[in-house]
């Protein structure tokens, strides 16, 4: 267990539709990230906040937004879904701003269907 | 740009030695990653070496890095069956915070 946690476990939801992923990071970490893990794109990274800004982008649609909150815990949002934005994605977290070590939570599996 | 590249899978028999591959392109100062992910869960780091080092040992897992072209090697030793897994390697450059991901080895261990 790398006290990262991730909320739900897995989603399903309907094409055009909005979701909501939610992270914990481990006690201490201010740093989060999101990363999406596709069987076609392999595992992406999309963006990161550290203490509550974002201070890093990948490859992150326009259609996704995320946000760390004051608690330091971080939503990833995607909107209208689209059949290929079926994936696994991870959250993971670090002490520092550019941490030598990033543990990943479990993971949320969306499905769009 | 960054890319990571790995072999897609490896056998191996229980008891063995297992030597996992990747190669990298950052030219830059970087740290290098090996995580592991069993079926339906998360990555769990298993190892980092910075780029100014030769090898890493850490009970069974041994990982030696050859600079000049860029391979690294994760060795895992007497290798088991709770073992079997998808290895990643990972590049993170000291002057960025994500880390870029090779497609990750299927490692089979057989008894």
């Amino acid at each position: 267990d790398s006290g990262v946690t991730q909320t739900p476990k897995h989603l399903i939801t309907a094409t055009g539709q909005r979701v909501t992923l939610r992270c914990s990071p481990r006690s201490g970490d201010l740093s989060v990230y999101w990363y999406q893990q596709s069987l076609d794109q392999g595992l992406q990274f999309l963006i990161q906040y550290y203490n509550g800004e974002e201070r890093a982008k990948g490859n992150i649609l326009e259609r996704f937004s995320a946000q760390q909150f004051p608690d330091l815990h971080s939503e990833l949002n995607l909107s209208s879904l689209e059949l290929g934005d079926s994936a696994l994605y991870f959250c993971a977290s670090s002490v520092e701003l550019a941490g030598n070590e990033q543990f990943f939570g479990p993971g949320t599996r969306l499905t769009v269907l | 740009g960054e890319d990571v590249e790995q072999s897609l899978f490896l056998s191996v028999r229980e008891g063995d030695s297992s030597v996992i591959n990747c190669t990298y392109t950052d030219s830059s100062s970087t740290y290098l990653y090996w995580y592991k992910q069993e079926p339906g869960a998360g990555l769990q780091l298993l190892t980092y070496i910075f780029s100014n080092m030769d090898m890493k040992q850490d009970q069974r897992l041994t990982v030696l890095l050859n600079k000049k072209d860029k391979h690294l090697s994760l060795r895992i030793a007497d290798t088991q069956t709770g073992d079997s897994a998808i290895y990643f390697c990972a590049e993170r450059s000291v002057l960025g915070t994500a880390l870029i991901f090779g497609k990750g080895t299927t490692l089979s261990v057989s008894s």
